[in-house]
């Protein structure tokens, strides 16, 4: 596609249930990304895939958290049983196979954990 | 000592006036870096990537020091639309992935 584009938009969900929430990148790029975003804080990584294999994941701040990429395209990142310190913005980025142009935001997805 | 270190500011200047923002990262390895912007709100979107001899596009500047480990961005002739959080990234010297600033708040007022 022509943009990084995440789904949903918005998620509201209660305390305790698993959410997921996708990405799908631009067209070719290899390498894609997820960061969180807490109101009024800067960008926290979460994990970082070169295709379908997940480098580094070193941000996923606990086990509930996990992601898969797959056909090195779509990605989906998975919250088990929500807590109220997940609300969130989570924002997918992805870059060309280099990475040295920069990458692309998706417009996030806010999560509100009720 | 973080990986990459911003002041949050706010920087608040008039309409017209020069401003500048540092950036300073830890890992003497990096090779990439960029200044990205985020709106309030919004998502981050790339302003300019930051080449070692320095870059100009229209009213921004970029420039980087190797030795002493940090990026500038320089703004001439403020304006209001360039209020906004400006974000310093820089790669962590292998692969493809980066580290991003907590970003420095800039409002230009009238």
């Amino acid at each position: 596609g022509a943009g990084v584009s995440q789904s949903p938009s918005n998620k509201v969900t209660e305390k305790g249930k698993d959410v997921e929430l996708r990405c799908d990148p631009i067209s070719g790029h290899t390498a894609l990304y997820w960061y969180r975003q807490s109101l009024g804080q800067g960008l926290e990584f979460l994990i970082y895939f070169q295709g379908n294999s997940a480098p580094d994941k070193s941000g996923l701040p606990s086990d509930r958290f996990s992601a898969e990429r797959t056909g090195g395209s779509v990605s989906t990142l998975t919250i088990q049983r929500t807590q109220q310190e997940d609300s969130a913005v989570y924002l997918c980025a992805s870059s060309a196979t280099q990475g040295f142009y920069g990458y692309t935001f998706g417009s996030g997805t806010r999560l509100t954990v009720v | 000592r973080k990986e990459v270190e911003q002041d949050p500011g706010p920087f608040n200047v008039p309409e017209g006036a020069t401003v500048a923002f540092n950036c300073t990262y830890s890992n003497s390895a990096s090779q990439s870096f960029f200044w990205y912007r985020q709106d309030c709100r919004k998502e981050p979107k790339l302003l300019m990537s930051v080449y070692s001899s320095g870059n100009e596009d229209g009213r921004f500047t970029a420039q980087l020091n190797r030795a002493s480990q940090y990026i500038s961005l320089l703004i001439r002739d403020s304006k209001l639309s360039d209020s906004a959080t400006y974000l310093c990234v820089v790669n962590k010297g292998y692969g493809q992935n980066f580290v991003f600033g907590p970003g420095t708040r800039l409002s230009v007022l009238p």
